[in-house]
């Protein structure tokens, strides 16, 4: 079965740092690049970053540029996000999801995790 | 980069056919046929339902289907029933800068 499990979520205060993971199953993970989106409490869906396949492309949102970083060890079937400064606006819930496309260009997010809850508060 | 433009809500009937839009730009949805769409369940994660403007994955049914005309894709759902009441996403390709852009939610709601 394909899956995908993100952990490492929790309440951190404003300033802080957080780092996500999401260990993949079933599938061949080094052959499909990998996303994280975001859906704050209540909103719609926001895309966070990508990552291909071999790591040699990777994009960011205006919003998270310069304090969330993606990685992927293929060894590990695993992707990461390392978050520092959180603010108040990065508090949501973060799915870490598939891409549809082998070993190609970016597409679209057919495998999406259950989410992993991210509180940023004082 | 700006969200992709969705109607807050559509409504129909069992059986009927509903279109939702999502309207972008020439440097996202016209650009690109690169346009995919999500359907969410409360509490649920996205579940992908059409890609590459209009493709279906294996287990879609074929009573979803997507189209694009200029910087506008559309999805469109026939034979409405109540397990189609979600709230619906639509997300474009938007250059190697800044990959992605998701449109601002469509809720469906079945009369």
């Amino acid at each position: 079965e394909v899956q995908l499990v993100e952990s490492g979520g929790g309440m951190v205060q404003p300033g802080r740092s957080l780092r996500l993971s999401c260990a993949a199953s079933g599938f061949t993970f080094d052959d499909y690049a990998m996303h994280w989106v975001r859906q704050p409490p209540g909103k719609g869906l926001e895309w966070v970053s990508s990552i291909s396949w071999n790591s040699d492309r990777i994009g960011y949102a205006d919003s998270v540029k310069g304090r969330f970083t993606i990685s992927r060890d293929n060894a590990k079937n695993s992707l990461y996000l390392q978050m520092i400064s959180l603010r108040v606006e990065d508090m949501a819930l973060y799915y870490c999801a598939k891409d549809i496309t082998v070993a190609g260009n970016y597409d679209a997010f057919d495998i999406w995790g259950q989410g992993i809850m991210v509180t940023v508060s004082s | 980069q700006s969200a992709l433009t969705q109607p807050a809500s559509v409504s129909g009937s069992p059986g009927q056919s509903i279109t939702i839009s999502c309207t972008g730009t020439s440097s996202d949805v016209g650009s690109y046929n690169l346009v995919s769409w999500y359907q969410q369940h409360p509490g649920k994660a996205p579940k992908l339902m059409i890609y590459e403007v209009s493709k279906r994955p294996s287990g879609i049914s074929n009573r979803f289907s997507g189209s694009k005309s200029g910087n506008t894709a559309s999805l469109t759902i026939s034979g409405l029933q109540a397990e189609d009441e979600a709230d619906y996403y639509c997300c474009s390709y938007a250059g190697s800068s800044i990959p992605y852009v998701f449109g601002t939610g469509t809720k469906v709601t079945v009369l």
